[in-house]
């Protein structure tokens, strides 16, 4: 089944204690993002990556960080969780970013993350 | 900053009646536009896309693009309870480069009362 997986699902933690949560999808997608939801603000790109070892900033960057050594994984890297960073996040994967039209993007289930 | 704006809503109509919901964007420059539908705590499903100006149907749902007015709609019509969840719009224009971005808008609420 072609599917997004992120793992935790849900996360309580204390601030200052480095986390992270995997994503990983298998339909060999190039372009993959994460995001966060906050209520009244919508859904918010935090990093994409282009490609292997291709990433770039989204619009809220600030307190993460990624990697992309393998086209399948993405994780998104806490290294000192603050409570502002209590949210809910997505990955996201699509086939090819670019051109004319966009494909689809696929969404991981999410994870409830609560920085106390 | 490129910008999507939705009614947040809430939105609220009868089983069986036509919801329509309303989007427009910033950049003139957008190619591709989407709308997701995300029920309370579950990850957003691509429910529509279209990419010229028109409609574009699928069952009971209905796109419709007007890239002069930037101007994006969803009609959902025989309500059903069972649409009753945030409907995300989402506008794909270029960010520079070879990069294109996804700028979602906040999602408007709809609730199709039994």
């Amino acid at each position: 089944e072609a599917q997004v997986t992120q793992n935790p699902r849900y996360l309580i933690t204390v601030t200052g204690k480095k986390l992270t949560v995997t994503c990983s999808q298998n339909m060999n997608h190039e372009y993959m993002s994460w995001y966060r939801q906050d209520p009244g603000l919508g859904l918010r790109q935090i990093y994409y990556s282009m490609n292997v070892e291709v990433t770039d900033k989204g619009d809220v960057p600030e307190g993460y960080k990624v990697s992309r050594k393998e086209k399948r994984n993405f994780p998104l890297i806490l290294e000192s969780p603050s409570p502002n960073q209590t949210s809910l996040y997505f990955c996201a994967s699509s086939l090819k970013r670019g051109g004319l039209t966009t494909d689809t993007q696929y969404f991981g289930p999410g994870t409830r993350l609560t920085v106390l | 900053q490129k910008e999507v704006e939705q009614n947040s809503g809430p939105l609220s109509v009868p089983e069986g009646a036509i919801a329509s919901l309303n989007c427009t964007y910033s950049d003139r420059g957008s190619q591709s536009f989407f709308w997701y539908r995300q029920y309370s705590g579950k990850s957003p499903e691509l429910i529509m896309s279209i990419y010229s100006n028109g409609d574009k149907e699928d069952g009971r749902f209905t796109a419709q693009l007007n890239k002069a007015s930037q101007y994006v709609s969803l009609l959902i019509r025989d309500s059903q309870p069972s649409d009753s969840a945030t409907y995300l719009c989402a506008v794909n224009g270029w960010s520079g480069g070879s990069n294109y971005k996804l700028t979602f808008g906040k999602g408007t609420l709809l609730t199709v009362n039994p």
